[in-house]
């Protein structure tokens, strides 16, 4: 059980464009999702926690109207990059946690790897 | 500030035992979580300690000290599939994850 998925795995897109990463809890009501991004060779950073029908809570230094979340259901997020640049290329990861409040496990997608040329 | 500390790497030797140590200066504590990541995967839950103790789950466990601000992650029996990179995870008072950079497990034949 605890299975959250992400699409797509990789995308490569044109400077100036825009990409939608969705992320997805398979068997269990996400309440809160937590996105990451994390260049090579370092940990993961926390971009923005969402929780289901609020606003998303970013993370000093990530720009909100770059990086949009929406956490429309209990089983979907998504985060979409506005007007990509080379410097956005990273691989961003979703996690999904049960409950809100207190702290559970976060269940983790397998990534999706961004390359903006 | 908030600072978690561990090994930027580390080599052990296949059917040999390695000792992983994180260190952690938070604000409050409610939690430690250890987490393995292979190359360009997600990491993947490997235990969750909260009281100060050894936690054993085959041939990986982990060790918490609360008063020492100390945990460590012990693999035993390595396996070449065990090289990956091994985050420490601290939730803080406000529940918030604060995670280590990580280190990178090399294990030679």
């Amino acid at each position: 059980g605890a299975v959250v998925s992400q699409h797509p795995s990789r995308v490569i897109c044109k400077s100036g464009t825009s990409v939608k990463i969705e992320c997805r809890s398979l068997d269990f009501q996400a309440t809160t999702m937590f996105w990451y991004r994390q260049f090579p060779k370092q940990s993961l950073m926390l971009m923005a926690t969402s929780n289901e029908g609020s606003k998303a809570t970013y993370e000093q230094g990530v720009e909100k109207d770059k990086f949009l979340i929406n956490h429309a259901s209990l089983t979907l997020s998504t985060l979409t990059v506005t007007s990509a640049h080379p410097e956005d290329s990273s691989f961003y990861i979703c996690s999904a946690s049960p409950q809100a409040g207190g702290y559970n496990e976060q269940f983790f997608g397998p990534g999706t790897r961004l390359t903006v040329l | 500030g908030q600072n978690i500390d561990q090994p930027t790497e580390m080599t052990a030797t296949e059917g040999a035992i390695v000792q992983i140590n994180c260190t952690y200066q938070t604000s409050g504590f409610n939690g430690l979580f250890w987490y393995q990541q292979h190359a360009g995967e997600a990491p993947t839950f490997l235990s969750y300690n909260v009281l100060d103790g050894l936690e054993e789950k085959g041939r990986f466990s982990s060790f918490l000290s609360r008063s020492k601000g100390y945990s460590y992650l012990l693999l035993k029996e390595l396996q070449m599939k065990d090289s990956a990179s091994y985050l420490c995870a601290c939730v803080d008072s406000n529940y918030q994850l604060i995670w280590g950079a990580g280190t990178k497990l090399i294990i030679k034949p």
